[in-house]
């Protein structure tokens, strides 16, 4: 049972243009949802997170949108640049803050 | 990749066989866990530890066993190899920062079961 979906499992966008990842989650109890960048042959690194009570988080070009009542949430990508080609992860975390349970991923390509 | 270092980076093996992975941390962390990643299912968690002889199941612990006996050291250790265990295996810590637990991953292991 996979607890986090993450769509699409790819995605191809020009530069300049907008990215849009989503993921839903079933576990009313998660508290934490943070996306993860991975570039090949790397370890994923901490993108951006937030918590569910703010429905939006902007760090730079990456925004976070969050749904409560849906229980979804979204990674957009502004302005998407030949070097945010990577693979993205959304996750969520159980209220004791331990583990986290990731999507299945989503690799977006940046065409020049 | 924070002070963790994974290894063997590579490794093939034949079923059957028994395998060990490596993860080392410089930065005392209590927590460290197991990961692996498949496309299409993400990153799953195999075993984690939260402190020195402490260790829980992840979602995918079958055919997977830990041991920590220095807060540094966390080995993954498949006793006999199948197939479906051909994956990439992440170490991670984690540290309390901006109000929640965040992870940090080594460079990964690929292990190939032929």
């Amino acid at each position: 049972q996979q607890q986090v979906k993450q769509s699409p499992q790819s995605l191809i966008v020009q530069k300049g243009g907008i990215s849009i990842i989503n993921c839903a989650y079933e576990n009313t109890a998660f508290d934490y949802f943070p996306w993860y960048q991975q570039f090949p042959g790397k370890g994923p690194a901490l993108l951006i997170a937030i918590r569910p009570d703010v429905s939006e988080k902007k760090e730079g070009r990456f925004t976070i949108s969050f749904n409560k009542s849906a229980k979804q949430f979204s990674l957009h990508i502004m302005d998407s640049q030949p070097g945010d080609s990577a693979t993205y992860f959304c996750a969520a975390s159980d209220p004791a803050g331990n583990k986290l349970t990731f999507g299945g991923g989503t690799r977006v390509l940046v065409k020049p | 990749d924070a002070g963790i270092t994974q290894s063997p980076r590579h490794k093939v093996t034949e079923t059957g066989t028994p395998v060990t992975l490596r993860c080392h941390q410089t930065e005392n962390h209590r927590y460290m866990y197991w990961y692996r990643q498949d496309p299409g299912h993400g990153l799953r968690l195999i075993h984690y530890s939260y402190g020195v002889k402490d260790t829980d199941k992840g979602e995918v612990s079958d055919g997977y066993s830990v041991s920590r006996s220095k807060t540094e050291d966390f080995l993954l250790t498949l006793e006999s190899a199948t197939s479906s265990q051909t994956s990439v295996y992440f170490c991670a810590i984690s540290f309390w920062g901006s109000g929640a637990n965040v992870l940090t991953f080594g460079a990964g292991s690929r292990l190939t079961v032929l």
